[in-house]
């Protein structure tokens, strides 16, 4: 499969714990964007790579949300001390021009 | 920012007709113009984009039109068939590539 690729698929935590997901672009996208989606709404642009730079954060990132992405290849998107309004969908989608693919998403649960 | 609103949030029509849907958008820099279709639990799909520099383009049973001047865009369904039920978003790029978009439309065709 050449698409966009997220692991874990699910993730179920308990509150205050740490949590880390982690995506695979398609391979000759440079850039790399990490939304958020709430059931019964679009997708929220959370932040964005060209290559390893990060070059937009959302203002909905609060400071417990970082991503990386070494080298310019995967990403992850590690959430600290989760609370259970964080809880959602989290995709990702890759570019190399206009259009985005998305990624199959990780879908967290925090109890 | 940008905003994008999107309308209606349910549209049900018989096996056969056209749908269309339509969304508005507040920045005037915004230059790119994506639809997605997503099924339950499944990621968001790209069905059709238009660019600022077309006012219309078609790919078999689906068209985008674009209104600069009123900054309002929209999708145009015909022969509608029941594996088009699914939620359709329209979003807007303006800035450094993030897409902003619409709360959705869930579309439902009757057999």
């Amino acid at each position: 499969d050449t698409g966009v690729s997220q692991d874990p698929r699910h993730k179920i935590t308990k509150r205050g714990q740490n949590v880390t997901f982690r995506c695979d672009p398609i391979s000759e996208h440079n850039r790399l964007y990490w939304y958020r989606q709430t059931l019964g709404q679009g997708p929220e642009f959370l932040t964005y790579f060209q290559n390893e730079a990060q070059l937009e954060k959302s203002r909905l990132l609060s400071d417990r949300f970082s991503a990386e992405r070494p080298k310019g290849s995967f990403s992850t998107l590690e959430i600290q001390r989760t609370e259970q309004g964080d809880s959602a969908m989290y995709l990702c989608a890759s570019s190399e021009k206009d259009e985005q693919y998305f990624g199959p998403g990780t879908r967290l649960t925090v109890t | 920012g940008e905003n994008v609103e999107q309308h209606p949030s349910t549209l049900s029509v018989q096996e056969g007709d056209s749908a269309v849907i339509k969304c508005t958008y507040s920045d005037s820099a915004s230059n790119y113009f994506p639809w997605y279709k997503q099924e339950l639990g499944k990621r968001p799909q790209l069905i059709i984009d238009i660019r600022s520099n077309v006012g219309e383009k078609k790919d078999q049973r689906i068209a985008v039109t674009l209104n600069k001047t009123a900054k309002h865009f929209s999708l145009h369904i015909t022969e509608t068939q029941p594996e088009d039920s699914a939620v359709y978003f329209c979003a807007a790029r303006w800035a450094l590539g993030q897409l902003t978009f619409g709360s959705g439309t869930q579309l439902t065709v009757l057999p």
